[in-house]
C-alpha cells in the first residue's frame, strides 16, 4: 500500500512569489493535515481538510491557504512568500474525520526555500 | 492552549543501553498520544499510538506509556541500536478541531 506522497521534494522561490505544494493521502483516508517545520521550531499545525472542506486552521496568516479535491488529495498554497516561510512542509493523512483512533501517517515533506 | 514538552532535548547513549524519553502535556483532555521518529530532513514515521483509555502500547523493542492524570507519557527503548539514532517526537490529539500538538523532540544518538 502506498504511503502519503508529496510533491515537489524541493521548491525554491523568491520573496513575493507564490508556492504550491501537493499531497496525496493514503488510499481510503479522507483527512489531510498540513504542518510547517521551520528550522529551530517544532511542528506547527497549519490546516486540516476532510471531505473536501477546511475543518480547522492553525495560527497562520490568510496567505496560507489550500484545498482538498474530490479524490482527497490536497494542495497548500502560500502567497506573497516571505523569507521566514522557508521550512519543511509536512502533510499527513488519517482514516477518520474525528474520533479517537485517528492515527496520522506522514509524507516525506516538501522543503521550501525562499530567497 | 495545549503545550507539549519533551525532556531531554538531546540524549547520547552507548549501544545496548535501555533508555527512556519523556513527554509532558498541560491539558489532560486528550484523545490520544502518538510517538514518531524523524530522521534528518525527512518526514515522520509513526511508532506507537496510545488512545486516551489505554495505559501503554508495545511494538518490538518500544514501549510507550500514558498517564493522563499527570499529563505524562514515556517512550522506553530496549537494547538501543545505532539505527535508533533519530529525533523522537510526541504529539497529543485534542478533540476540538482534530488538532495534534507536537513536542519539540528529543534528539537521540546511539554510539556503536
Amino acid at each position: 500500500e502506498a504511503g502519503v506522497t508529496q510533491s515537489p521534494t524541493h521548491l525554491i522561490k523568491t520573496r513575493g512569489q507564490q508556492a504550491t505544494l501537493r499531497c496525496s493521502p493514503i488510499s481510503g483516508h479522507t483527512s489531510v493535515y498540513w504542518y510547517q517545520q521551520a528550522l529551530g521550531l517544532g511542528l506547527q499545525f497549519l490546516l486540516w481538510y476532510d471531505e473536501g472542506e477546511e475543518r480547522n486552521r492553525g495560527n497562520f496568516p490568510p496567505r496560507f491557504s489550500g484545498r482538498q479535491f474530490p479524490n482527497y488529495s490536497s494542495e497548500l498554497n502560500v502567497n506573497a512568500l516571505e523569507l521566514e516561510d522557508s521550512a519543511l512542509y509536512l502533510c499527513a493523512s488519517s482514516l477518520r474525520r474525528t474520533g479517537k483512533d485517528g492515527e496520522q501517517y506522514f509524507g516525506p515533506g516538501t522543503r521550501l526555500t525562499v530567497t | 492552549k495545549q503545550e507539549v514538552t519533551q525532556i531531554p532535548a538531546a540524549l547520547s547513549v552507548p549501544e545496548g543501553e535501555n533508555l527512556v524519553l519523556n513527554c509532558s502535556f498541560t491539558d489532560s483532555a486528550i484523545y490520544n498520544l502518538q510517538w514518531f521518529r524523524q530522521d534528518p530532513g525527512k518526514g515522520l514515521t509513526s511508532l506507537l499510538l496510545i488512545q486516551s483509555s489505554q495505559r501503554e502500547q508495545t511494538s518490538g523493542r518500544l514501549n510507550a506509556s500514558l498517564d493522563k492524570s499527570s499529563g505524562r507519557s514515556t517512550l522506553y527503548i530496549a537494547a538501543s541500536q545505532p539505527g535508533d539514532s533519530a529525533t523522537y517526537l510526541c504529539a497529543v490529539k485534542v478533540g476540538t478541531g482534530n488538532q495534534f500538538y507536537f513536542g519539540t523532540g528529543t534528539s537521540l544518538t546511539v554510539i556503536p
